[in-house]
């Protein structure tokens, strides 16, 4: 039974580019959760999805970030025109149901953007 | 809305010792409650959940934490800390009408001595 896989492990953008992360849930999830985490910080909700839904997108940034989870295929978090600050952590977390289970955690993109 | 505080940022014990990482919670509503830990350039690894049953709460690894809802507390404990147990601690909380998203403590460093 896999567990939550992400790719890639590891990214390094220019300024400008975009960056595309992919989150596979873990078999019989249907929630997915993103977040990101700064160096030396604590993980920071960014977006909540179910299949073809955005459920809660109250952490995400305005601008440049966006986030899908379509009828198949992985979760996308897609950031457009990279800037330094965007140099972080991303993890994708996944549910069976809301409310009734943890979270279960993919090993995280650690993206640099240089 | 809910927060945690992990109210020591680092922690260094001596192996063999006992280990206590504090955190308390804000919450509007009744929480989950979990501990994740996090070896270095890993992912997120779930040690132990409160969700309103029993107050104290056995983990993995020999971890335990104990809830007190009159302190607003859920503190870590091991009572022999191993080299291994050297890593970061996230105290985090759950509401389910918040969507369940994961809200993260700033972290414990908790770094074992021989």
């Amino acid at each position: 039974n896999a567990g939550v896989m992400q790719n890639p492990r590891h990214l390094v953008r220019r300024r400008g580019q975009e960056a595309r992360l992919r989150c596979s849930p873990m078999k019989g999830h249907s929630h997915v959760y993103w977040y990101r985490q700064l160096p030396e910080e604590g993980l920071k909700f960014m977006v909540y999805l179910q299949k073809e839904n955005i459920i809660d997108e109250s952490g995400m940034p305005k601008e440049r970030f966006s986030a899908e989870f379509p009828k198949e295929g992985p979760s996308i978090l897609r950031i457009q025109q990279v800037v330094r600050g965007d140099s972080a952590a991303y993890f994708c977390a996944s549910s069976p149901l809301d409310g009734s289970y943890e979270q279960y955690f993919g090993p995280g993109t650690r993206l640099t953007v240089t | 809305a809910q927060s945690v505080t992990q109210l020591d940022s680092h922690v260094s014990v001596s192996e063999g010792t006992p280990v206590l990482l504090r955190c308390n919670y804000s919450s509007s509503y009744s929480p989950s409650l979990f501990w994740y830990v996090q070896h270095p350039n890993k992912g997120l690894q779930l040690l132990l959940k409160y969700t309103s049953a029993a107050t104290l709460v056995k983990g993995i690894n020999g971890f335990e934490a104990e809830f007190k809802k009159s302190e607003t507390s859920f503190h870590l404990t091991k009572p022999s800390a191993h080299m291994s147990d050297a890593a970061e601690y996230f105290c985090v909380v759950s509401v389910r009408n918040a969507g369940n998203m994961l809200t993260f403590g700033g972290g414990t460093r908790l770094m074992v001595k021989p």
